[in-house]
């Protein structure tokens, strides 16, 4: 059991580019999670996969943002012209529905810089 | 929106006391988790309670889930400065398309 993983750990960006982050979650895992953290806050839900079908989005998620989970595997969360408030932790978490307590075990995060 | 209320937000203490951090809601949870965070790191999950009422012991650490499982302690004893970090409190709501945690804005504690 390797746990989550992330990649990249960190991004620089200028404002307008797009950035793609990578989640690989806990093998067995079949849900996967995004969530997005700033300074002094907790972490804030963006969006939930079962297998390869993204079943839950927040409002937190604009139209900038994608996310995929093709294979019911790996994920990537993809934002198209970043803006500065787009600064944050991005944390990626999985799960086992089939488990009692439906735990969510987080990876390291991909730390993202809009200058 | 953050459904669940941490207190206190920071903590400074010296090694060898103890300390109790809080996390409450208006809401009901089916399950409650609580984490530790270091800076620049995913939180790692400490504990998972799910009754009314639960009591769990890791080591130094004890974990309350309330009665009405609104709410929930984590008492550490004896503290160490390797208990340094950020302790966030989440909540799972059942819901028909999965359990999205809601945080609370985390405890951070410094033991020095």
């Amino acid at each position: 059991d390797t746990g989550v993983s992330q990649n990249p750990r960190h991004k620089i960006t200028k404002r307008g580019q797009n950035v793609t982050f990578r989640c690989d979650p806990i093998s067995e895992h079949n849900r996967l999670y995004w969530y997005r953290q700033t300074l002094g806050q907790g972490p804030e839900f963006l969006t939930y996969f079962q297998n390869e079908a993204q079943l839950e989005k927040s409002r937190l998620l604009s139209d900038r943002f994608s996310a995929e989970r093709p294979k019911g595997s790996f994920s990537t969360l993809e934002i198209q012209r970043t803006e500065q408030g787009d600064s944050a932790m991005y944390l990626c978490a999985s799960s086992f529905s089939l488990s009692y307590t439906d735990t969510q075990y987080f990876g390291p995060g991909t730390r993202l810089t809009v200058l | 929106t953050q459904l669940l209320e941490q207190s206190p937000q920071f903590l400074s203490i010296q090694e060898g006391e103890n300390l109790t951090v809080y996390c409450n809601s208006s809401s009901v949870f089916s399950s409650l988790q609580w984490y530790r965070q270091e800076p620049g790191e995913g939180p790692v999950l400490l504990v998972t309670v799910v009754t009314g009422g639960e009591v769990k012991k890791l080591k130094r650490l004890t974990f309350q889930f309330g009665d009405a499982r609104k709410d929930s302690s984590l008492h550490i004893t004896a503290a160490q400065p390797g208990d340094t970090g950020l302790y966030l409190c989440a909540g799972a709501a059942n819901s028909n398309s999965g359990y999205a945690l809601n945080f609370g804005k985390g405890t951070s504690l410094l033991v020095t």
